[in-house]
């Protein structure tokens, strides 16, 4: 059964402490790996999209990668406003066109000042 | 751009009363997607429609369940009768379609938050 488990559930950082967030995986065939941000009250917002292992993506603080079984999302001297949920999704290739996503529960980052 | 545009943002209701929740997806995007939300399950796909037509409902709980897409700029998503365990937040996102350059991410709308007592 396809699957997306996320870790830690929860991190609390210092403003600048770098860190990581996993993203473990079980699919029958990648077609992608998504990571999306979430604040609260209001809907996902896209990040990254990573198709293949050893791809990284890289957004201002943030950087993605990407192995066979697992994705992270690094976060460099996080700031307080990176704090989020921040959730990963697969589309796993076995489908056809369709474009279902399985969503992990996400991890919840709190950065303090 | 507006974004996807949802309605209403919140709404409360009895056990047994008719729902429905509205969404206007972006311009020019040819995909839209139902998603509930809830701490226990995450984020679960409803349905999704391509080009107007539903292409996936596997994840439409029950028959209480229904939704429409009447033309590209509308779609709404029915819960009659709406019971305690439907409340959630309620998702709509639109995509346009994956190619080239294009990853073909989601854009979400606010959300509708559903409370059936």
């Amino acid at each position: 059964e396809d699957q997306v488990t996320q870790s830690p559930e929860a991190l609390r950082l210092q403003e600048g402490e770098s860190s990581s967030l996993n993203c473990s995986y079980t699919v029958s065939g990648l077609r992608g790996l998504f990571w999306y941000r979430q604040d609260p009250g209001k809907g996902p917002e896209f990040l990254f999209t990573l198709y293949s292992a050893g791809e990284e993506k890289e957004k201002e603080r943030l950087k993605a990668t990407l192995t066979k079984k697992e994705s992270f999302l690094h976060i460099t001297a996080p700031k307080p406003e990176d704090s989020a949920t921040y959730l990963c999704a697969v589309q796993a290739r076995n489908v056809g066109n369709n474009r279902k996503l399985i969503w992990g529960l996400g991890t919840s980052l709190a950065v303090n000042p | 751009d507006a974004g996807v545009i949802q309605s209403p943002r919140h709404e409360v209701t009895e056990m047994g009363q008719e729902v429905t929740l509205r969404c206007k997806p972006i311009s020019g995007h040819n995909s839209l997607f139902w998603y509930r939300q809830t701490m226990m399950r995450g984020l679960e796909l409803l349905i999704y429609f391509n080009n107007n037509v539903p292409i996936d409902d596997s994840g439409m709980p029950e028959d209480r369940f229904s939704a429409k897409m009447p033309n590209a700029s509308f779609s709404t998503l029915k819960i009659q009768p709406s019971e305690p365990r439907d409340s959630a937040v309620y998702f709509c996102a639109s995509q346009l379609a994956p190619s080239g350059a294009n990853t073909g991410e989601l854009f979400f709308g606010e959300g509708s938050r559903l409370t059936v007592l």
